[in-house]
């Protein structure tokens, strides 16, 4: 079955970046696009940006541009989303998500905690 | 430019039917869509992908008391015999040139 299996909660302070992984399974991961999605407590779905698996090429939402970088390690299957110069208002629930042009399946989430 | 517009809170009693709105801006109308159930302190699970012409392809083991229909710009989302677990945010997902939209989400309550 189709899973994505992404990196714990982490803590970082204001100014400092931090990097989640997203580990899929149950399918052949240079087929579909990865996106990541994030989600403030109390708001709603916020998308940030896609990535092709295969090829590397990626697209960020214009809010992010220049502090968001999406890779992947093909030979395990692992898609990674690296977020710059945190502040106070990046702490949210971070999420990967497989997209045929649906996006069909989710990771469990990854909270990032910035805190001074 | 590509907007989904969904109601914030929608509510219905246990063992009723109830029917989510996601409206397409204008220009959007041939638009599909994805519908997605958030529970309380769980991540988000994909329901459907619903066309403009009201077909919609489920999600793996999503019950059948979850439908989709079209109509125009808007896209619904009915479920009947309400659940205790259907309680959840709902929220419409649509895709443009090089970026994904969501909708704002609508809150569901089950009386």
């Amino acid at each position: 079955q189709v899973q994505l299996v992404q990196s714990g909660a982490e803590v970082k302070k204001p100014g400092a970046s931090v990097k989640v992984s997203c580990k899929a399974s149950g399918y052949t991961f240079t087929s579909y696009d990865i996106n990541w999605v994030r989600q403030a407590t109390g708001q709603g779905l916020e998308w940030m940006g896609w990535m092709n698996p295969n090829s590397g090429n990626t697209g960020y939402a214009q809010k992010f541009q220049g502090r968001v970088t999406m890779t992947r390690n093909t030979s395990i299957s692992t898609a990674y989303m690296e977020l710059s110069s945190l502040r106070s208002e990046d702490t949210a629930v971070y999420y990967c998500a497989r997209v045929v042009t649906a996006i069909d399946y989710w990771g469990q989430g990854t909270l990032v905690t910035v805190s001074s | 430019q590509l907007v989904l517009t969904q109601s914030p809170s929608a509510s219905a009693s246990l063992g009723a039917s109830v029917k989510l709105t996601c409206t397409l801006s204008s220009g959007h109308s041939s638009y599909a869509i994805a519908w997605h159930q958030q529970q309380p302190e769980k991540g988000p699970r994909y329901l459907m992908k619903l066309n403009s012409d009201g077909s919609h392809s489920k999600g793996d083991g999503i019950p059948d008391r979850f439908s989709g229909s079209s109509s125009g710009a808007e896209r619904y989302l009915t479920i009947s015999s309400l659940q205790s677990e259907d309680e959840a945010d709902y929220y419409c997902q649509t895709w443009g040139t090089g970026s994904v939209v969501f909708g704002g989400g609508t809150k569901l309550t089950v009386l």
